[in-house]
């Protein structure tokens, strides 16, 4: 069945310190992957996504990595900050026929100052 | 611009009691897709509404039912709730059921005693 696992589960960095989060998916027809960041009692935020057409996607500190052939795709956040404390979930999804996100498990990163 | 919003925040309901959700997508969106966030774990897709039609539904059992407006706003049902039921809903809305991505709500916070 559709499923996304994604690891570590929890991860605390130094501030400074890059953070990397990964994720594999098994529906080789996902074509459009989200990262959400969820801060405690709050909705999750879209942070940045990509598409298959793309192999990587960077919006200042973030960046997202995705490996069409291994069914694989990353998130790397550089100089981490304690604001960047949260949540992150990986999601993948279809763009045509089924639309719903197939989320990963989340993975709770700590920034130490 | 008027982001998602859903009511209430918190609700609490014992066992076998039936419960309404609300959501109003953001402002230009017709499509809203409900999730179930279970305590630590990813949100996992319950179904998406579209035309006031039931587009999706993910792997929730008859008691899930829910309605969309000519608003396009949207309501999510449970009946018959269970201990297991307790957790945060979350609506998510989009420009069409391939829009992407889908922006999200605060939640509904779902308690059962």
């Amino acid at each position: 069945g559709e499923n996304v696992e994604q690891h570590p589960s929890t991860l605390s960095v130094q501030e400074g310190d890059s953070a990397v989060i990964k994720c594999t998916y098994s529906d080789s027809a996902s074509n459009y992957f989200p990262w959400y960041k969820q801060e405690l009692g709050k909705r999750p935020q879209l942070i940045i996504d990509i598409r298959s057409n793309v192999g990587e996607k960077k919006d200042q500190r973030i960046a997202v990595t995705l490996n069409k052939t291994a069914k694989h795709f990353s998130l790397h956040i550089t100089e981490t900050q304690p604001e960047d404390s949260a949540v992150y979930f990986c999601a993948a999804s279809l763009t045509s026929g089924t639309y719903k996100y197939i989320f990963g498990t989340g993975t709770r990163l700590k920034v130490l100052a | 611009d008027a982001g998602v919003t859903q009511s209430p925040t918190h609700l609490i309901k014992t066992r076998g009691q039936q419960v309404t959700l609300r959501c109003s997508p953001k402002s230009g969106h017709d499509t809203v897709s409900w999730y179930q966030q279970a305590l630590g774990q990813g949100p996992q897709f319950i179904f998406q509404y579209y035309e006031e039609e039931e587009r999706q539904r993910g792997n929730f059992p008859d008691r899930f039912s829910g309605h969309q407006f000519p608003n396009y706003s949207s309501e999510l049902n449970v009946n018959a709730l269970l201990l297991g039921d307790s957790a945060l809903y979350l609506c998510a809305s989009s420009l069409g059921p391939s829009g992407q991505p889908q922006h999200f709500g605060d939640g509904t916070r779902l308690s059962i005693l």
